[in-house]
């Protein structure tokens, strides 16, 4: 059973304007962690933004934020105030705490900025 | 600048061929990971070591085989490859291995390519 679903391939985004990325997740564990991870053209993975199953509030980091829904499984990535540099392919990632350090990763969604 | 690097960046090899991937992390890091990212799937964990020992061996095949000579180090030693093997190979570091929380940072990558 896949763990993490991105169900958007591909997104485009216009300069400036908000962009939401989908991301659903699937466990039994109660302890869990949820990662955002960006990856431009140049291969590396950078992170962005971090939710713990037991946080409370939604997480933000600067332009990033997540629409973290415990109940449907959801953890969205935000970005306001989209820039051409954002232009780049987003990976959601799951660690159970019972998997110990094995870091799940969906397909990926790749963002297109247009100016 | 994330504070792990790989090299090479990139590695055309035959078949027949050994070759050896590099990664250094400067963090002080307990634990690192190789990961294989090919077109289109998400990424794999291959390896995951933890103060130096295997803790994970991701069903990978034995012409893949890693090294952890020290917790700073990591080798992916390559052997009799096969063309599939092309991928984006990445490292990554994290403070420990297991917990839900505990943020892994990667280096570039190297992109291999089996002729």
């Amino acid at each position: 059973a896949q763990k993490i679903t991105q169900t958007q391939p591909g997104m485009f985004v216009q300069e400036k304007e908000a962009v939401t990325l989908d991301c659903t997740y699937d466990t039994s564990d109660q302890s869990y962690g949820l990662f955002w991870y960006k990856q431009p053209s140049s291969g590396e993975m950078i992170f962005l933004i971090y939710q713990g199953s037991y946080d409370e509030q939604n997480a933000t980091e600067g332009r990033y934020s997540l629409n973290f829904q415990k109940a449907r499984k959801s953890t969205n990535l935000v970005i306001s105030a989209s820039q051409l540099g954002d232009s780049a392919m987003y990976f959601c990632a799951m660690r159970e705490l019972v998997q110990g350090g094995k870091l799940i990763f969906g397909q990926g969604t790749e963002l297109s900025v247009k100016p | 600048e994330t504070g792990v690097t790989q090299t090479p960046r990139h590695l055309v090899m035959g078949m027949t061929n050994k070759k050896s991937l590099k990664c250094e992390q400067h963090l002080g890091h307990n634990a690192m990971y190789w990961y294989k990212q090919s077109a289109k799937k998400p990424l794999e964990l291959m390896f995951v070591y933890s103060l130096e020992e295997r803790v994970e061996n991701n069903s990978v095949p034995s012409r893949f085989s890693p090294e952890c000579p020290n917790s700073s180090h990591l080798f992916l030693h390559l052997h009799t490859l096969q063309p599939e093997d092309s991928a984006l190979y990445l490292c990554a570091s994290s403070q420990d291995s297991a917990g839900s929380y505990n943020e892994q940072f990667f280096g570039p990558g190297t992109r291999l390519t089996v002729l």
